[in-house]
């Protein structure tokens, strides 16, 4: 079975530009979250969706917004981008809403630059 | 505030010989506690987990952590070391949020011949 897939791979993105950043995770998994690591840093907890609803948000502005479509696929949204924005943008997807019994599985993540 | 602490965030040991990465975890109540490593260019792929059941968990690879609730750690170890674990760790908690993983800052080891 496929992997947790992410694309872009990279993007260069001009500051005050939108992004949008694509998940598909592993087959029979219904929960997504998304994850920003700043290089250098721990990942820093976005957003989490479960069933296409909103289960849980981290300490970000609402720049960043998130969905889940009924294939459970996601996409991570960041507006009027920022220099600090540069960042690993990892995705994750887990059977079950929660990540205690049921791990999470990572994708290779989305390399992203503002300049 | 929960947080995880990683102890060093560069590490270097010989090949063959012990590794030893530290993590810390703050609470008051035991949280889920994972270790992830990150190979360059790639995600973060797990290498083993602890949900109260034993308190000595082994993993993928040969590493193998121990929760001590008295200490607030979940160190991770491998009896002897191999080039191929050049990576970056990470230390990570849940404390049943949903699945919002805490991690901390990530320890490089480097392995030398």
């Amino acid at each position: 079975d496929a992997g947790v897939t992410q694309s872009p791979t990279h993007l260069i993105k001009t500051r005050g530009q939108h992004v949008t950043l694509r998940c598909s995770p592993i087959s029979g998994h219904k929960s997504v979250s998304w994850y920003q690591q700043v290089l250098g840093q721990g990942p820093q907890f976005i957003f989490q969706y479960y069933e296409k609803e909103e289960r849980g948000r981290g300490n970000f502005p609402d720049r960043f917004s998130a969905r889940q479509f009924p294939n459970y696929s996601s996409e991570l949204n960041v507006n009027a981008l920022l220099l600090g924005d540069s960042a690993l943008y990892l995705c994750a997807s887990s059977p079950h809403g929660s990540s205690n019994n049921s791990p999470l599985h990572f994708g290779n993540g989305t390399r992203l630059t503002v300049t | 505030a929960q947080s995880v602490t990683q102890l060093g965030s560069h590490v270097s040991v010989s090949e063959g010989a012990l590794v030893l990465l530290r993590c810390n975890y703050s609470s008051s109540v035991p949280p889920y506690l994972f270790w992830y490593v990150q190979y360059p260019n790639q995600g973060l792929q797990l290498l083993l987990k602890y949900t109260s059941a034993a308190t000595l968990v082994k993993g993928i690879n040969g590493f193998e952590a121990e929760f001590k609730k008295s200490e607030t750690s979940f160190h991770l170890t491998k009896p002897s070391a191999h080039m191929s674990d050049a990576a970056e760790y990470f230390c990570a908690v849940s404390y049943n949020q949903g699945g919002k993983l805490i991690f901390g800052q990530g320890t490089e080891l480097s392995v030398k011949p």
